[in-house]
């Protein structure tokens, strides 16, 4: 069975730091761009990064560019979102979702569960 | 970066109806276009990819149409599984973005 396993999340302050984690199994990872969306309470769906099957090109929203590292290791079979300098805007589930076929058609077959993200003082 | 609007924000019907659903983007592209179902308390679901092909399991009374700017998500004869939120998502440009969505309800 194709399954996305979200860990990492928590309560953290403004500024803070966690490192999302999104263990893979069922298919073949390494095959697959990853994708992190994000949902605030009561509110859409966000797309935050994504990471193409090699890890080599990475993508990101503006609203996270340059404070959210998205990165793989097909190793291990894991997806990882290292998310610094945290605001209270980022509160939110955070899915792994895997693009639904290789190459460049981005949209996503198989979501995780997700993992809540907090941040509060 | 490609905006996408759904409307209405909200879409009262009633079992058995037909609901038309709208998404229009901020400028022309493909068919680059999916649609994802999302249930209180669960993860999305895939429904539609390519703007009009229905993904695996996905029953035939959901059909999605059209091409940049405006695509539509049709659920004929609705059933009482189908009453929850429905998402838009383009794939053509980097972001990828998501339509705020649109809640259909009894």
């Amino acid at each position: 069975e194709v399954q996305l396993a979200e860990s990492g999340g928590g309560l953290v302050q403004p500024g803070g730091s966690l490192r999302l984690s999104c263990a893979a199994s069922g298919f073949t990872f390494s095959s697959y761009g990853m994708n992190w969306v994000r949902q605030a309470p009561r509110k859409g769906l966000e797309w935050v990064s994504g990471i193409s099957a090699d890890g080599d090109d990475t993508y990101y929203a503006d609203s996270v560019k340059g404070r959210f590292t998205i990165s793989r290791d097909n190793s291990r079979n894991t997806l990882y979102l290292q998310v610094n300098s945290l605001r209270a805007e980022d509160t939110a589930i955070y899915y792994c979702a895997k693009t639904a076929i290789g190459g460049s058609y981005w949209y996503f077959d198989i979501w995780g569960r997700g993992t809540l993200v907090t941040v509060s003082s | 970066e490609i905006t996408l609007t759904q409307s209405p924000a909200t879409l009262s019907v009633s079992p058995g109806e037909r609901a038309t659903l709208s998404c229009r983007a901020t400028q022309g592209f493909n068919q680059n276009l999916a649609w994802y179902q999302q249930k209180p308390g669960q993860v999305p679901r895939l429904l539609i990819y390519g703007a009009s092909t229905r993904a695996t399991g996905i029953p035939a009374r959901f059909s999605g149409s059209g091409s940049g700017p405006e695509f539509t998500l049709t659920i004929s004869n609705l059933q009482s599984e189908d009453f929850a939120l429905y998402y838009c998502q383009q794939y053509t440009n980097w972001p990828l973005t998501f339509g705020g969505g649109t809640k259909v309800e009894i």
